[in-house]
């Protein structure tokens, strides 16, 4: 069974520059999740969407940030435009359907911010 | 709400030599709790979860955490350490009613001196 696939696997721009992120979660997993992960920090949720909808994107900085799973499958988060305090890695996770499942991650996208 | 302490951002051991990993939880109801192993450039693997069965919980690469009520408390341990076992260590809850939503401890680096 394939895993949570992320791209790209790193990113490199300037300041006020656009970015975007994409994920392929397990197939028939349900649940997404978008966390970002600071440097030596543990990941914090920005959104998590059941299906194709966004059931809890509190976390996510709604000025700069948005993210969208059309069709429920695959999803992408964009930052436009990036700021230096954005520098951080991004991680995908899925999880199938249920409370007490287990979420997989993905490797992550590790953005940098000059 | 929810929350996790991991005292000690980086502990060393010796290989061979027991690893004991400290994780401290806050939470209104009564939590889920995971451990999830980092490898350097990985998104996180699962190594064990507590979800109100047995206390004591086994997980992969023989590594075990005890979920104490009275002590608030979800330490990780492995009788003996190995060096594949450097890692970053990340303690999370969740709430167990409504959906999954993990929260994360800061991560403890585990260093395994030959």
């Amino acid at each position: 069974e394939a895993g949570v696939v992320q791209s790209p696997r790193y990113k490199i721009i300037e300041k006020k520059q656009p970015v975007a992120f994409w994920c392929n979660p397990i197939s028939g997993h349900n649940t997404l999740y978008w966390y970002r992960q600071n440097l030596g920090q543990g990941p914090e949720l920005l959104i998590r969407y059941e299906n194709e909808e966004a059931v809890d994107d509190s976390q996510l900085p709604k000025d700069r940030f948005s993210a969208e799973r059309l069709k429920g499958v695959d999803s992408t988060l964009k930052i436009q435009p990036a700021e230096l305090g954005d520098s951080a890695v991004y991680l995908c996770a899925s999880k199938a359907g249920g409370t007490y499942n287990e979420q997989f991650f993905g490797p992550g996208t590790r953005l940098t911010v000059l | 709400a929810q929350s996790v302490t991991q005292l000690g951002s980086h502990v060393s051991v010796s290989e061979g030599a027991l690893v004991l990993l400290r994780c401290n939880y806050s939470s209104s109801v009564p939590p889920y709790l995971f451990w999830y192993v980092q490898y350097p450039n990985q998104g996180l693997q699962l190594l064990l979860k507590y979800t109100s069965a047995a206390t004591l919980v086994k997980g992969i690469n023989g590594f075990e955490a005890e979920f104490k009520k009275s002590e608030t408390s979800f330490h990780l341990t492995k009788p003996s350490a190995h060096m594949r076992d450097a890692a970053e260590y990340f303690c999370a809850v969740s709430a167990i009613q409504g959906a999954q939503k993990l929260v994360f401890g800061q991560g403890t680096r585990l260093t395994i001196n030959p």
